[in-house]
């Protein structure tokens, strides 16, 4: 069965902080790994990972995928209380199209 | 751009009745998915449609599920009865281009409907 493990799934840090969010999947006909923020509303794009070793930043955002191993991490460098969320991990695999396998999520708090 | 648009935003009903939610994707997308996501778990696939053809609703229970995206543009997901566990929150997403892989496909996810069951 497919399936996508998020850890861990609640984390409290204070500001200036650095985090370290863990994914491994196992996804039949995976393509990509993506990862979404979810605050109150409906999840907001990060990033996309498609090639192994290879990382995307975005600010203090910055995540890496591993093929071998089959996980990714997402790392949050100086954190702010604006970085409380859900972080979501999915992987993109192909049906007759293209759909999302997404993970529980870590729950990141952030303290001033 | 406007983006995804559902409602309503909340719901509450009582087990056993019927509710039904609406979505209208970003003008121009060709496939459009709901999800279901229950408090502290991630969104589950419940329907991809492409255009208005269902390209994959395995986890829909269609037994008391339906949903349906007739002229291709918006859709309607229904439930018939409601169960308590059917408590979650109903994310409408849309994407482009359908059969592609990269941004290209990127899903842009709607506000959701908020459903409470009691």
């Amino acid at each position: 069965e497919d399936k996508v493990v998020q850890s861990p799934l609640s984390l409290v840090v204070h500001e200036g902080d650095t985090v370290t969010l863990n994914c491994s999947y196992e996804v039949t006909n995976f393509r990509s790994l993506l990862w979404y923020k979810q605050e109150k509303k409906a999840p907001t794009f990060l990033f996309m990972l498609t090639s192994s070793g290879i990382e995307k930043k975005s600010g203090r955002l910055s995540s890496i995928l591993d093929k071998k191993e089959l996980s990714s991490i997402l790392n949050i460098t100086a954190t702010q209380t604006g970085d409380s969320a859900i972080y979501l991990c999915a992987g993109y695999y192909s049906n007759s199209g293209y759909a999302l396998n997404f993970g529980k999520g870590t729950s990141l708090l952030v303290t001033p | 751009e406007a983006g995804v648009a559902q409602s309503p935003r909340y719901k509450i009903i009582e087990k056993r009745q019927s509710v039904a939610f609406w979505c209208n994707p970003i003008s121009g997308h060709a496939t459009l998915y709901w999800y279901q996501q229950i408090l502290g778990q991630g969104p589950k696939l419940l329907i991809q449609f492409q255009n208005n053809g269902v390209v994959d609703d395995s986890q829909l229970p269609k037994d008391r599920f339906s949903a349906e995206r007739l002229k291709g543009v918006d859709s309607t997901l229904k439930i018939q009865p409601a169960k308590l566990e059917d408590s979650a929150v109903y994310l409408c997403a849309s994407s482009p281009i359908s059969g592609t892989s990269g941004r290209a496909n990127e899903q842009f996810f709607g506000p959701g409907t908020r459903l409470t069951v009691l």
